[in-house]
């Protein structure tokens, strides 16, 4: 059965240090996002990608964040500098068209110290 | 704004019973709601799904109800196992959307 993969399963960063984030989407999808979840809360929406271009983001996607989608396999999320804040599970979906199913990988928890 | 909440924080059902997740959601444009459900240290993982013309739909032990008119949504897991424990979140979304806004989740306990 088809899956997104992430790596790291796990990141340790300190303050300040960027850090990149890497996901396999499914391989016909054509819809990929980021989601991130603090400890013990809601999976929030960050950032959606079609098209080679963002076409949705959120509150938490300021300009420290980047995603980009180097190749046809690969799509990443950047976090120019960590802060304590930004630890959290850092989950990557793809779906097949928009406003359908997400499947999502195994996530990559982020620990900023 | 668009949020999506769940009723109760955590459910405890004895093994063999069955559970029901309830979700209040506010985003009347939203017309796609979906349950995922969340094991320990994974992703979410889908469940099943409804879309807003329909008020009920059925799979494999999973019943998704959806009320409209009071903007609520229920998951339904009949014979609850142990491999049911998990947390459980409603999700919603539009078709052709960029995004799916989840609920706060539900912890379902199943005692054996």
């Amino acid at each position: 059965e088809p899956e997104v993969t992430q790596t790291p399963s796990h990141q340790v960063t300190q303050m300040g240090q960027e850090v990149i984030l890497r996901c396999v989407p499914i391989s016909n999808h054509l819809y990929f996002y980021w989601y991130r979840q603090i400890l013990g809360q809601k999976v929030e929406f960050l950032v959606s990608f079609y098209n080679n271009e963002i076409s949705e983001k959120s509150e938490i996607f300021d300009d420290q964040f980047s995603v980009e989608r180097p190749d046809g396999s690969n799509f990443t999320l950047k976090i120019r500098s960590t802060k304590l804040e930004d630890s959290a599970m850092y989950f990557c979906a793809s779906s097949e068209r928009g406003g359908t199913e997400a499947f999502f990988g195994q996530g990559t928890r982020l620990t900023v110290v | 704004g668009e949020s999506v909440g769940l009723h109760l924080p955590t459910l405890s059902v004895q093994e063999g019973d069955n559970s029901i997740i309830n979700c209040a959601y506010s985003n009347s444009a939203s017309d796609y709601f979906i349950w995922y459900k969340q094991e320990s240290g994974k992703g979410p993982q889908f469940i099943i799904d409804i879309r807003s013309n329909m008020d009920k739909r059925q799979g494999q032990r999973v019943t998704v109800l959806l009320n409209k008119t009071v903007k609520h949504l229920s998951l339904q897991i009949a014979a609850t196992q142990p491999g049911d424990s998990a947390v459980y979140f409603c999700a919603e979304t539009h078709t052709g959307g960029f995004k799916t806004i989840f609920g706060a989740g539900t912890r379902l306990f199943v005692k054996a």
